[in-house]
């Protein structure tokens, strides 16, 4: 079984500019879910999706943030402008409804702001 | 915001000592979860503890769920060189929106 699949791996950018993250979730996992962890931290989510409704967005800072996730499946994460601050590491993350919630990460995008 | 707390932060160990983190939390939870990130990876689910008092076994890590739900242990006997990273505890809620503690990063000098 294909884990969850995120890309790019690495993403340098330099302030102000536009910069945007993709994941493919394991097959059939309804639920999505977007994390930031900066260094030494634990994961801290963003939002969460339920197929394609994002029902918990409370973390997202919507002024510079956007995430969506068009047919249920795919999801885009996007920052626009990119602040000093956003340096991390962008996690994906999916679970099957009935698991207990049991979460699959993907390996991440490590961004860095320069 | 509700949080988890988790201590040590830091954990050096020789390899064949015993290990300990312990997360605690303020509120009851309804279930925790523990994740394992090797350096540089992402994190690994390893285990959910539901019940009051629960424990559970995965070959040399054992888990406890407390009896009043606000504390959880993660045990490791005999530590080897593969068990280095760090291990999170997580709320895992009543929607499954994971509150990660800040882990406790454990090394194995051989």
């Amino acid at each position: 079984e294909a884990g969850v699949v995120q890309s790019p791996r690495y993403k340098i950018i330099e302030k102000k500019q536009p910069v945007a993250f993709w994941c493919n979730p394991i097959s059939g996992h309804n639920t999505l879910y977007w994390y930031l962890q900066n260094l030494g931290q634990g994961p801290e989510l963003l939002i969460r999706y339920e197929n394609e409704e994002a029902v918990d967005d409370s973390q997202l800072p919507k002024d510079r943030f956007s995430a969506e996730r068009l047919k249920g499946v795919d999801s885009t994460l996007k920052i626009q402008p990119a602040e000093l601050g956003d340096s991390a590491v962008y996690l994906c993350a999916s679970s099957l409804a009935g698991q207990g919630f049991k979460q699959y990460f993907g390996p991440g995008t490590r961004l860095t702001v320069t | 915001g509700q949080q988890v707390m988790q201590i040590p932060q830091y954990q050096h160990v020789q390899e064949g000592e015993d290990f300990t983190t312990y997360c605690n939390s303020s509120t009851t939870l309804s279930n925790i979860q523990w994740y394992k990130q090797r350096p540089g990876g992402h994190p690994v689910f390893l285990i959910q503890l539901v019940k009051s008092g629960e424990v559970k076994k995965q070959k040399r890590l054992t888990f406890q769920f407390g009896e009043a739900k606000k504390n959880s242990s993660l045990h490791i006997t005999a530590t080897q060189t593969t068990d280095v990273g760090t291990y999170f505890c997580a709320d895992g809620g009543s929607q499954g929106n994971l509150i990660f503690g800040k882990g406790t990063k454990l090394s194995v000098k051989p």
